[in-house]
C-alpha cells in the first residue's frame, strides 16, 4: 500500500491567517492526488483535486500544490467556516486508494 | 445533482455480517462512474472498502478482500456493502461515494454516512 503521511497532526491558527498543510506519500503518485475537508458529523467534501485542480464551488483561497512525493494545501486566509480535519488521499493505486491520517484545523 | 443515501442496521453482532445499501438518486448508476464505500472508526481516519462499477466489476482493499462483497443493482440504482465476520474494529460511520474520474481518481459526491456499531 502506499502510505499517505500529513504533517502537522493538528494546528491551531486565527481567522485571516495563512495556512499550510503537507502530504507525503511513501512513493512517488505522480499528481493523483485529492484533498478533502470533513466537519464533525458530516462526510468528507472534495475540495482539490489532481493536486493542483479547484473542485467546483470551493473558494479560491484554497489551493493545491506538488507532485511525485510532496503536497501541499494552503488556505490563503482562514475563515470561520474552514476550521474542520483534512484529509489528502491518493489515485495513484488502485488496491487500495489511501488517506492521510488527517489534520485538525482548531481556532487559536 | 447527484445524491446517495445510505441505510441499513445500526447494530450488528460479533461474528455477524454487516449489510449496508447505497441509493443513487438525481444519476444513473450506470453512468461511467465507479462507486465506493469508505469507512471511519470513531475519532479516526478514513479508509477505503471497495468499490464496483455497474457490470459488476469490483476492486477491494486487500485487508478486507477476504470479508466484503459489495454487489449493484441496476433496477433500483443502488450498490450494497456486505462484510462478514465482523468485530468490534469494524465499527464505523460507513460512506457510500462516487467515484470521479478527472486527473486523479477521487469521491466527489457521498452519503451523509451512517453509524454502524458491532455489539453482542
Amino acid at each position: 500500500d502506499i502510505q499517505m503521511t500529513q504533517s502537522p497532526s493538528s494546528l491551531s491558527a486565527s481567522v485571516g491567517d495563512r495556512v499550510t498543510i503537507t502530504c507525503r506519500a511513501s512513493q512517488s503518485i505522480s499528481s493523483y492526488l485529492n484533498w478533502y475537508q470533513q466537519k464533525p458529523g458530516k462526510a468528507p467534501k472534495l475540495l482539490i483535486y489532481a493536486a493542483f485542480s479547484l473542485q467546483s464551488g470551493v473558494p479560491s483561497r484554497f489551493s493545491g500544490s506538488g507532485s511525485g512525493t510532496d503536497f501541499t494545501l494552503t488556505i490563503s486566509s482562514l475563515q470561520p467556516e474552514d476550521f474542520a480535519t483534512y484529509y489528502c488521499q491518493q489515485s495513484y493505486s488502485t488496491l487500495p486508494y489511501t488517506f492521510g491520517q488527517g489534520t485538525k484545523l482548531e481556532i487559536k | 445533482q447527484v445524491q446517495l443515501q445510505e441505510s441499513g442496521p445500526g447494530l450488528v453482532k460479533p461474528s455477524g455480517t454487516l449489510s449496508l445499501t447505497c441509493a443513487v438518486s438525481g444519476g444513473s448508476i450506470s453512468s461511467t462512474n465507479w462507486w465506493s464505500w469508505v469507512r471511519q472508526p470513531p475519532g479516526k481516519g478514513l479508509e477505503w472498502i471497495g468499490e464496483i462499477y455497474h457490470s459488476g466489476s469490483t476492486n477491494y482493499n486487500p485487508s478486507l478482500k477476504s470479508r466484503v462483497t459489495i454487489s449493484v443493482d441496476k433496477s433500483k440504482n443502488q450498490f450494497s456493502l456486505k462484510l462478514t465476520s465482523v468485530t468490534a474494529a469494524d465499527t464505523a460511520v460507513y460512506y457510500c461515494a462516487r467515484v470521479l474520474s478527472a486527473g486523479a481518481l477521487n469521491f466527489d459526491y457521498w452519503g451523509q454516512g451512517t453509524l454502524v456499531t458491532v455489539s453482542s
